[in-house]
């Protein structure tokens, strides 16, 4: 069955630490992963997306990383920030016709000054 | 930037009516989705449509409708709304089937009493 599982389902952090957020799906075929940050009562934008090929991705103060072998990712926050406040979701393209997207249930974090 | 508009972003409606959802983006994009977010779940598809006029069913379409008329704009529809319908939906769309990136709305938050 097609899965995208994340942990932990909740963080709670400190302004100005790190965090290091766990994806793990078992979609086949693959196609590309990607995050996705969501502020409460908003759509989710894009944060970064990977194709097989790829291991490691930055955008600003995230990193996100990808290990297709093990068929897990992380997404690193590096100095968090207030505005980080969000869930932050894992998607997994593949799996079948229309490139579909397999969403994982996300990570809601708080960052607390 | 891509835009994707969603009519509502909150809306109170009784058991047994009719709901429409409009969803509008001015990218010009073929392909466009709707979604249903719950908390603890991932986001589930309702129903996508690759052009004008064509739509599929997506995991759970039970209990909605859809229409495509014009290329911009994507309605959902309940047709006797029912509580257990009670969610976010987020409507998406993307530029191609091969396009990696889909861009979502701000969400409808639909409450069915």
């Amino acid at each position: 069955k097609n899965q995208v599982e994340q942990s932990p389902q909740s963080l709670i952090i400190l302004e100005g630490k790190n965090c290091t957020l766990q994806c793990n799906y078992t979609v086949s075929p693959f196609s590309n992963l990607r995050w996705y940050k969501q502020d409460t009562g908003r759509g989710p934008v894009s944060l970064t997306i990977m194709t097989f090929s790829e291991n490691t991705k930055s955008n600003g103060r995230y990193t996100a990383t990808l290990d297709a072998d093990t068929k897990q990712s992380s997404l690193h926050i590096t100095a968090s920030q207030l505005s980080d406040s969000a869930s932050y979701i894992c998607v997994v393209t593949g799996g079948g016709g229309y490139n579909k997207l397999i969403f994982g249930a996300g990570t809601r974090l708080a960052v607390h000054p | 930037d891509v835009k994707v508009t969603q009519s509502s972003r909150y809306l109170v409606k009784r058991t047994g009516e009719k709901v429409f959802l409009e969803c509008v983006q001015d990218m010009d994009h073929e392909n466009m989705f709707w979604y249903r977010q719950d908390p603890g779940l991932g986001l589930r598809l309702i129903y996508f449509s690759y052009d004008v006029k064509m739509k599929e069913k997506g995991d759970i379409p039970e209990g909605y409708s859809v229409s495509r008329e014009k290329k911009e704009r994507f309605s959902l529809i309940l047709e006797s709304a029912s509580t257990n319908q009670t969610s976010m939906y987020l409507c998406a769309s993307k530029d191609s089937v091969q396009a990696y990136e889909q861009y979502f709305g701000p969400g409808t938050r639909l409450t069915v009493t």
